[in-house]
């Protein structure tokens, strides 16, 4: 049974800091892994899809990484901001639509 | 990618009675599915909505407890039935584009589900 963990739980920065959130999944038997974003009550947005067979993706300020080997994806957050503050997911697709989804990490950027 | 639109978006219920939520895709999609928040935890999933057939159940989650219909390729709906505290989570309508084994999840805003 896949297994996704999130470090840390939560994290507090201040304005302008790079930040590195964590995603570890137990089998890398993985099609795919997505990155979103969930603000307080509400649906989750897409940040980034890696697909198996890729190492990374970039979008603005965002770089994600994917280890399949190891199990290990990171997602890079530069020059952050108070508006990026929200709960970050790491999902990952492992066979015919299962996905599983992590505990995400809640991230709080301070002006 | 896909826009979906949920409703309600939020609701307050009482204890034993029902509620279903709506989920309007802006295009055919395939795939859909219902995942369930409980407050502070990640997703669950409850169901794959399958068009013009019977939803596929995760374990744990029963058609009596949630119904769900799926009449076309653009349309849900998720019932939560006799509804007890246990029930409040958020619920959220998602979607796979695509004809690939894997591909990109998009959600809707999710409905915010309080029973009292």
């Amino acid at each position: 049974k896949q297994e996704v963990t999130q470090i840390p739980a939560a994290l507090s920065v201040p304005e302008g800091e790079n930040l590195v959130l964590n995603c570890s999944f137990t089998d890398s038997a993985i099609y795919n892994l997505q990155w979103f974003r969930q603000d307080p009550g509400k649906g989750l947005t897409s940040l980034l899809l890696i697909q198996s067979s890729q190492r990374e993706q970039t979008s603005g300020r965002l770089n994600a990484s994917l280890d399949k080997s190891s199990g290990r994806s990171t997602l890079y957050i530069a020059a952050s901001q108070p508006g990026d503050s929200a709960t970050y997911l790491c999902a990952v697709a492992g066979g015919y639509q299962k996905v599983t989804f992590g505990t995400g990490t809640k991230l709080q950027v301070i002006p | 990618s896909a826009v979906i639109s949920q409703k309600p978006s939020r609701d307050i219920c009482q204890r034993g009675t029902s509620l279903t939520i709506q989920c309007q895709v802006d295009s055919q999609v395939t795939m859909m599915f219902w995942y369930r928040q409980q407050p502070g935890q990640s997703l669950t999933l409850i169901a794959t909505a399958n068009q013009g057939s019977e939803a596929t159940y995760e374990s744990g989650f029963v058609i009596d407890k949630f119904p769900i219909s799926r009449p076309n390729l653009t349309f849900s709906t998720l019932t939560v039935s006799n509804m007890s505290p246990e029930d409040s989570s958020i619920y959220l309508c998602s979607v796979l584009p695509g004809t690939g084994i894997a591909g990109e999840l998009f959600f809707g805003e999710g409905s915010r589900l309080t029973v009292l």
